[in-house]
């Protein structure tokens, strides 16, 4: 079945610091897949997604490219923010109308001043 | 704004009660709903998948006599927790699918059974 593998967290990173969260995916077919983040105390938003290899999803400073011949969409962002410690969930989809997401365990993200 | 929305937002239960989540789809008509469970730094776990007009589709582990699921309408879809636990605690979050098959979450459900 599909499944999504993340690195493991927490991850603690200073102001301004590069971020990588690897994820790959085992699936049938072509899914689509997406990057959520949830923010301490918050529900589930969608921070971006790509729904066919070599897209480039992107949206506030992040970005993830669906990289089909290694099975994966890493998420990073060049200079990350306080503002941006959170748990990030990587995710998958399958093409049929009764395919679910599927998340990913999730990485825990620290960023300090 | 959200076009998938939850009530209670947040909810305090007595042990042995029962409580009642609705999910509900704003803007659009949904025949599928999907609910999810999160334990504390864990995943979103699929409890089971709510299609309008009929049974719910439980995923397999989940007590189907424990989490009651109706999806009476198009726009709306309720998970009740009966006889609530404290191991019952946790994050509930619904997802609702458009007639263009795009998913959107709800806000989620903080369920604390005392």
């Amino acid at each position: 079945g599909n499944s999504v593998t993340q690195m493991e967290g927490p991850v603690t990173l200073s102001e301004e610091a590069f971020l990588t969260i690897n994820c790959t995916y085992t699936a049938t077919g072509y899914p689509s897949l997406f990057w959520y983040v949830q923010y301490p105390g918050e529900g589930l938003q969608l921070l971006l997604k790509a729904t066919k290899a070599d897209d480039k999803g992107s949206n506030k400073g992040f970005e993830a490219t669906y990289r089909k011949e290694t099975t994966s969409f890493h998420l990073e962002k060049g200079s990350v923010q306080v503002s941006d410690s959170a748990v990030y969930f990587c995710a998958l989809r399958g093409r049929t109308s009764y395919d679910k997401v599927i998340f990913g365990p999730g990485t825990s993200l620290s960023v300090i001043p | 704004g959200a076009v998938v929305s939850q009530h209670p937002s947040r909810v305090i239960c007595k042990s042995g009660t029962s409580v009642k989540i609705e999910c509900r789809s704003l803007d659009f008509q949904a025949t599928t709903m999907f609910w999810y469970r999160q334990f504390p730094k864990q995943s979103l776990m699929l409890m089971a998948t709510s299609n309008e007009g009929s049974k719910a589709t439980y995923e397999q582990g989940v007590e189907k006599d424990k989490f009651l699921i109706n999806h009476a309408s198009l726009t709306l879809s309720t998970l009740t927790v009966t006889s609530a636990h404290p191991e019952d605690s946790s994050f509930y979050i619904c997802s609702a699918r458009d007639s263009s098959n795009t998913i959107y979450f709800g806000e989620g459900s903080w369920l604390t059974v005392v």
